[in-house]
């Protein structure tokens, strides 16, 4: 079965960095893209970040661009979110989630990590 | 940006109801509209994909209509397990947007 798995949250200083990772089995992980997805906390969804299958193609929300990079390991079955420069309104739980390719939905999801910003 | 108004914000409801939440897109977006439940502690889940087309294993009480700017998931006869925030999500342009959410309370 599809499984996701996050790790690499905790709590980390305003300006810190953190990097997460997306552990992926059950399914062929280079047959799909993936997405960063975060949840304020008692808040809704937003989205983040958005990789290619090859990693050849890279977006990102303008809240995180030029701090945050999105990268996978298809060797691996991994996916990537290192976070720089970190702040308050960064803390979240945060998704790893996966898209069929040509399709626009989000299929599958991650439990989830918390990353908290906070002196 | 696109940004999705979902109405209503929270809805209490006795089970066997029927629930209606609504999405409205600022701008048409076709049918690229997707429906995720997230129960509380949970991660969500996908139930409806492009406006109306049925994902396996979600029950099919669970239906989606619309398109253009104007989104529909409708519950059919709510069971007490449906308490749960209720998402959607537009994939027609970036950024990808969610809607707000509708929380749906069992009463």
């Amino acid at each position: 079965q599809v499984q996701l798995v996050e790790s690499g949250g905790g709590l980390v200083k305003p300006g810190g960095s953190l990097r997460l990772s997306c552990a992926a089995s059950g399914f062929t992980f280079s047959d799909y893209y993936m997405s960063w997805i975060r949840q304020a906390p008692g808040k809704g969804l937003e989205w983040v970040s958005y990789i290619s299958s090859s990693g050849s193609t890279i977006y990102y929300a303008d809240s995180v661009k030029g701090r945050f990079t999105i990268s996978r390991d298809n060797a691996k079955n991994s996916l990537y979110l290192q976070m720089n420069s970190l702040r308050a309104e960064d803390t979240a739980v945060y998704y790893c989630a996966r898209v069929p390719i040509y399709s626009g939905q989000f299929d599958y999801w991650g439990q989830g990590t918390l990353v908290t910003v906070s002196s | 940006e696109i940004v999705l108004t979902q109405s209503p914000d929270f809805q209490s409801v006795t089970p066997k109801e029927k629930v209606t939440i609504t999405c409205r897109a600022s701008q048409s977006i076709g049918s690229s509209l997707h429906w995720y439940q997230q129960k509380p502690d949970q991660s969500p889940k996908l139930l409806i994909k492009y406006a109306s087309q049925s994902i396996s294993g979600v029950p099919s009480r669970f239906s989606g209509s619309g398109s253009g700017t104007d989104f529909t998931l409708t519950i059919n006869s709510l069971e007490a397990e449906d308490a749960a925030a209720y998402y959607c999500h537009q994939s027609s342009s970036l950024p990808l947007t969610f809607g707000g959410g509708t929380k749906v309370e069992i009463k």
